[in-house]
């Protein structure tokens, strides 16, 4: 059974700049969640989707913004991008059962 | 405000000394509380989840363990092979993930 799906892998962007993360959730799972993990902070909530529909949300600026497809694929997507957006993004499908994470993205903002 | 908070945030044992790891919880209407391993460079694995007061799980030299303010991972024998960040999380009632910082852990022969 395929995993969490996360691409790409590693980014490098500019101060400025925008840039989407992808995330492909286990087959039937239906819920998407996204968090970002930095050294000093740990793993921090972003936002979970269910259906196409934001079911919660983390205490984060509005440049970070989410969605899910019909195919429960979700992306994330950072506008004007800052130096402290340096981070590994990581993705997490869940059922009732727990939450399953991928490998994350590596993000370098410079 | 929920929270978590993990101890210790770094741990060297000798290959065979046994110890525990501790997370302690504030979190508004409990739902579970989840332990990962995250190895460098890859995302969190699931190890167990805890859903009431008094529960325990084991698996190989690991045993979790819950009660209504904490949770403990107890490692038993632990191998270099054990090295990793142990991450603790409680499931609140909105359904937000809450992570500590995590315990990094060195095992060495």
């Amino acid at each position: 059974k395929a995993g969490v799906t996360q691409t790409p892998r590693y980014l490098i962007k500019t101060r400025g700049q925008q840039v989407t993360l992808s995330c492909s959730p286990i087959s039937g799972h239906r819920s998407v969640s996204w968090y970002q993990q930095t050294p000093g902070q740990g793993l921090q909530f972003l936002f979970e989707y269910f259906s196409e529909t934001q079911r919660n949300k983390g205490n984060f600026p509005g440049r970070f913004s989410g969605r899910q497809f019909s195919n429960s694929r979700s992306e994330m997507n950072v506008s004007t991008l800052e130096l402290g957006d340096s981070a590994l993004y990581l993705c997490a499908s869940s059922t009732d059962y727990g939450y399953t994470f991928g490998s994350g993205t590596r993000l370098t903002v410079v | 405000e929920d929270q978590v908070t993990q101890s210790p945030e770094a741990l060297r044992l000798q290959e065979g000394e046994s110890s525990s790891l501790n997370c302690s919880y504030t979190v508004s209407g409990l739902r579970g509380l989840f332990w990962y391993r995250q190895d460098p460079g890859k995302g969190p694995e699931f190890l167990f989840t805890l859903y009431s007061a008094g529960e325990e799980k084991e698996k190989e030299r690991l045993k979790a363990t819950l009660t209504k303010k904490e949770s403990f991972l107890h490692i038993t024998a632990p191998k270099p092979e054990d090295s990793a960040t142990y991450l603790c999380a409680a499931l609140d009632n909105t359904d937000k993930l809450i992570f500590g910082t995590g315990t990094r852990l060195q095992v060495f022969p």
